[in-house]
């Protein structure tokens, strides 16, 4: 079946530095999303892309949908004690199912 | 209103017992899932509605019989469990025949046992 992986599987920060994360498949999606999850939570939607080579912000947050359809990235600028979380890229292609990567868990380095 | 609000929160359940969660939205999304999420793994699709109308069952154990009783109301009923059904189980939304909008509820802990 379709497979998302994602990496880093998990990054220690500074605060202050600028974090980034892949994802890449196999198979073609035709969308790219990016959730953030905090413990207890729901992940939450954070980017959605739905064109190949599209280049979206959102805050600090930059995510692109790669030109092959099969990889996406997410850079986060100036991190924020408040940007620790677990970051899970996911993919859209048909029938109504979306598919999890793995998930990036982001820390601040004391 | 652009929120999945899902209830109860926390649910301790015994293994003989029957129970349900409940997940609801406001937002005119006609397609509406549930997952399951076990602690450091993403989340798992166990159930899509569209329309109402059960679409995909991820080859779901009987044990967890989902309804969609309106558009904007998504259960799973819960009978028999065993602990390794413990989880956090999630309820989503989005238009149908795409993932726009796809927005996630808090979710509710279960524990089993």
């Amino acid at each position: 079946g379709q497979q998302l992986n994602q990496s880093p599987q998990s990054m220690f920060i500074q605060e202050g530095e600028d974090v980034s994360m892949n994802c890449t498949s196999s198979s073609i999606f035709n969308t790219w999303l990016w959730y953030k999850q905090e413990p207890g939570e729901g992940p939450v939607l954070l980017i959605a892309l739905y064109k190949a080579g599209e280049l979206t912000s959102n805050g600090r947050l930059t995510a692109q949908f790669g030109i092959t359809r099969k990889d996406s990235f997410l850079n986060i600028s100036a991190s924020i004690p408040s940007d620790v979380g677990i970051y899970f890229c996911a993919g859209y292609s048909s029938a109504s199912k979306i598919i999890f990567g793995s998930g990036t868990r982001l820390s601040i380095r004391p | 209103d652009t929120e999945v609000t899902q209830t109860p929160k926390h649910l301790v359940m015994g293994m003989t017992n029957k129970k349900s969660l409940k997940c609801e939205q406001h937002m005119g999304h006609r397609a509406m899932y549930w997952y399951k999420q076990k602690a450091k793994k993403p989340p798992e699709l166990m159930f899509v509605y569209s329309y109402e109308k059960l679409s995909i069952n991820e080859s779901v154990p009987s044990r967890f019989s989902p309804e969609c009783p309106n558009s904007s109301l998504l259960n799973l009923h819960l009978h028999a469990l065993q602990p390794e059904d413990s989880a956090l189980y999630l309820c989503a939304s989005s238009q149908a025949g795409g993932p726009y909008g796809y927005t996630f509820g808090s979710g509710t802990r279960l524990t089993v046992v």
